[in-house]
């Protein structure tokens, strides 16, 4: 059983065009997030999200939108892909840190974005 | 500067041999997670530290921290090829969450 998983696992794509990736995840956790992972191995967050808030990192763009229809998943969809989008996009899970003190934070496979 | 740093960042040893990985974050630690990634795969949890002092092992992976020099070690007894890859720490700054900050990596080989 997967515990994070996203999909697709390689995505390239044409400069210009909007594309989501999709994560879900079986574990109940209440918060997920996603990070992007650049061509040196730097994993930066970009957001933070449960039925609570949304924290956005301040130096994403507009154009990276995370939506999540429920609990279990959240999406990364991105307008307008330029060349600097392509990274590999991590989505993670974790309990909330106020009702346990469970902390580990769960990692999907990532997605290879490429865009060309 | 970045706020976590992790050195060295590429290390090749000899199979067999102990080696040790620094992560140094220039903030104030709430606990500090070790991953592992596979090249070209996902982030494995090696372990999670949360108190100074604390010492946690995994296999032949051991980890500490140290509160006071807001810096984690870990290090890996007598490698073996299986132990290759690229070791990431993140830390939390903060207590209201699980955002993580993440170090630029060490990348490991060990020859056979």
């Amino acid at each position: 059983d997967t515990a994070v998983s996203q999909t697709p696992k390689y995505l390239v794509t044409q400069m210009g065009n909007d594309k989501s990736i999709k994560c879900e995840q079986n574990l109940g956790h209440d918060t997920m997030y996603w990070y992007k992972q650049d061509s040196k191995k730097f994993l930066k967050i970009m957001f933070s999200y449960n039925n609570k808030e949304l924290i956005i990192n301040e130096t994403v763009p507009n154009r990276f939108s995370p939506k999540s229809p429920d609990k279990a998943h959240l999406n990364l969809h991105i307008n307008s892909l330029e060349l600097g989008d392509s990274a590999v996009y991590f989505c993670a899970s974790s309990q909330d840190v106020a009702r346990t003190k469970n902390t580990e934070a769960f990692f999907g496979q990532g997605t290879r974005l490429t865009v060309v | 500067s970045q706020e976590l740093e992790q050195s060295p960042q590429s290390l090749i040893v000899q199979e067999g041999k102990n080696l040790t990985i620094n992560c140094t974050s220039s903030k104030t630690l709430y606990g500090l997670y070790w991953y592992k990634q596979k090249y070209g795969e996902g982030l494995i949890f090696l372990m999670m530290l949360q108190k100074g002092g604390e010492e946690k092992s995994h296999e032949k992976i051991t980890a500490k921290l140290d509160e006071k020099k807001q810096q984690s070690s870990l290090h890996i007894t007598a490698s073996q090829p299986s132990h290759a890859g690229i070791y990431l720490c993140g830390a939390l700054h903060n207590n209201a969450g699980n955002m993580l900050t993440f170090g630029g990596g060490t990348r490991l080989m060990v020859k056979p």
